[in-house]
C-alpha cells in the first residue's frame, strides 16, 4: 500500500535556526497538509495545500512558516527562525484529487529546538 | 468553532472486556467524523469514518447527532487493541482541516 514518507524522522537544531521539514505525498495525491503534536498535547492543523497554494492555514501558521512544493514529488515545510516552542512532532498527510477521501499520515518528524 | 473533546486520557480495560472509547463533538456545520489510530511507534491509521458505517477491527462507532457524539466500541477488547486513539472531525464538503481531540491510551490488560 503507497504511503506518506516524511524526512528526517529526527531533526536536531539550535534556535533561531531555519529547518526543512520533508513530505513526499502519495503520488496520485493532490491535497497535502500539515499537523503538529507537542509533547502531551492534541494534534493541531498547521496548513493545507492544493493547486500549488496555501488553501488553509491556522493562527499556528505564521510569517515563520511557509511550504512548498518544489517539484512534483516533494512537499516541504520551512521554519525560518525557530523558537523553543516550535520542538514538536510535525505530521504530514495527504488525500487524493477529489479531497474527499480520509487523509494519510506520514511517521512524522520530531523537531527538538534547543 | 470545531471541538473535539475525548474525555478519557487513559483507559485501561481486561483482555476480553468491552471497550468504549468516548468522543463528542461541537460543530455547526455538516460534520464527517473518523476514528484515527496509533499503534506504538507507528504512524496514525485511519480506523473508522462515520459515512462508511463499517466494523474495522472489531471496532464499531454510530454518529449521534443528537448527542453530538461518535464514540468507538468493541465488545471483546483484545492485547493488539493497545494503542492511541484519536476522535477527528470535518466539514463534510471535504479536502478541509482535520480537528484532533486529546486522544485516549487504550491499555489492554491479559
Amino acid at each position: 500500500e503507497p504511503e506518506v514518507t516524511q524526512t528526517p524522522s529526527h531533526q536536531v537544531t539550535q534556535m533561531g535556526q531555519e529547518v526543512i521539514l520533508r513530505c513526499v505525498p502519495i503520488s496520485n495525491h493532490l491535497y497535502f497538509y500539515w499537523y503538529r503534536q507537542i509533547l502531551g498535547q492534541k494534534v493541531e492543523f498547521l496548513v493545507s495545500f492544493y493547486n500549488n497554494e496555501i488553501s488553509e492555514k491556522s493562527e499556528i501558521f505564521d510569517d515563520q512558516f511557509s511550504v512548498e512544493r518544489p517539484d512534483g514529488s516533494n512537499f516541504t515545510l520551512k521554519i525560518r527562525s525557530t523558537k523553543l516552542e516550535d520542538s514538536a512532532m510535525y505530521f504530514c498527510a495527504s488525500s487524493d484529487w477529489t479531497g474527499v477521501q480520509p487523509q494519510h499520515f506520514g511517521d512524522g518528524t520530531r523537531l527538538s529546538i534547543l | 468553532a470545531q471541538r473535539v473533546t475525548q474525555p478519557e486520557k487513559l483507559l485501561s480495560v481486561f483482555k476480553g472486556a468491552p471497550v468504549e472509547l468516548k468522543c463528542n463533538y461541537s460543530y455547526s456545520g455538516s460534520p464527517e467524523l473518523f476514528w484515527y489510530v496509533q499503534y506504538s511507534r507507528q504512524r496514525l491509521q485511519l480506523l473508522l469514518r462515520h459515512i462508511s458505517r463499517e466494523s474495522i477491527k472489531g471496532f464499531t462507532a454510530d454518529l449521534n447527532k443528537g448527542e453530538t457524539s461518535f464514540h468507538l466500541k468493541k465488545p471483546f477488547a483484545q492485547e493488539e487493541d493497545s494503542a492511541m486513539y484519536y476522535c477527528a472531525l470535518r466539514d463534510i464538503q471535504g479536502a478541509q482541516k482535520l480537528v484532533f481531540g486529546q486522544g485516549t491510551r487504550l491499555t489492554i490488560n491479559p
